[in-house]
């Protein structure tokens, strides 16, 4: 079965460090890989994809996510942490199984701190 | 544009009632997909239609109907409401059935069940 795991509930940052939030997953097939960030009392919004090529994706607001296929991570990073960046952060992965819907990580908080 | 727009924002419905929820895609998108969020979790995928046609179904009681209008705007109907279905309903847009896409989200609305 396809699935989805973010290791951590909470990530705590001081501004201007880099960040890092973790996800894993198994797929059977090639991963269609996913992040999405989502503010207080707010909808999600997609940040940044991985379907093939480049393993370092670039997306919004200066984030990026490395893919590696061999560890099965696709982890999310950004060079110098902003508070305003302090968020719930969702790794996804498309399920090919299951007419190719979105399968979510239970999410983590990340928490800039100034 | 328009983003994703979903009504009511809020409600608060007690055990057995039926309730119904209402989506409107950007313009021009003929995808729409609802998913359910728990306080703590990920969302979990409920319903895809696409054309006006169920795409994809969710594993959730048939208490969980949804349909799609010619204008591509959507209702999500649960029946017989029980606590545990208190979430925040988050609905989705995109273009096409957005197998590598990214998905367009509403800000959802929180149903509490009393």
């Amino acid at each position: 079965a396809q699935s989805v795991a973010q290791p951590e509930d909470q990530v705590n940052v001081a501004e201007g460090n880099p960040l890092t939030v973790k996800c894993t997953y198994s797929v059977s097939g090639n991963p269609y890989l996913f992040w999405y960030v989502q503010y207080p009392n707010r909808g999600l919004q997609f940040l940044l994809k991985y379907i093939t090529g480049d393993n370092l994706v670039k997306g919004s607001y200066g984030f990026e996510a490395e893919f590696n296929k061999s560890q099965t991570s696709f982890h999310l990073k950004k060079p110098s942490a902003l508070v305003s960046d302090s968020a719930l952060y969702f790794c996804a992965v498309r399920d090919i199984n299951s007419n190719y819907q979105l399968i979510w990580g239970a999410g983590t908080k990340l928490i800039i701190k100034p | 544009d328009a983003g994703v727009t979903q009504s009511p924002t809020h409600l608060i419905k007690t055990r057995g009632q039926h309730v119904t929820l209402r989506c409107s895609p950007i313009s021009g998108h003929k995808s729409v997909s609802w998913y359910q969020q728990v306080l703590g979790q990920g969302p979990q995928f409920i319903f895809q239609y696409y054309e006006k046609e169920e795409r994809g179904r969710g594993n959730f009681p048939d208490r969980f109907s949804a349909r799609q209008f010619p204008n591509y705007s959507s209702e999500l109907n649960v029946n017989a409401l029980l606590l545990g279905d208190s979430a925040l309903y988050l609905c989705a847009s995109s273009p096409d059935r957005a197998y590598t896409g990214e998905l367009f989200f509403g800000e959802g609305s929180r149903l509490t069940v009393l």
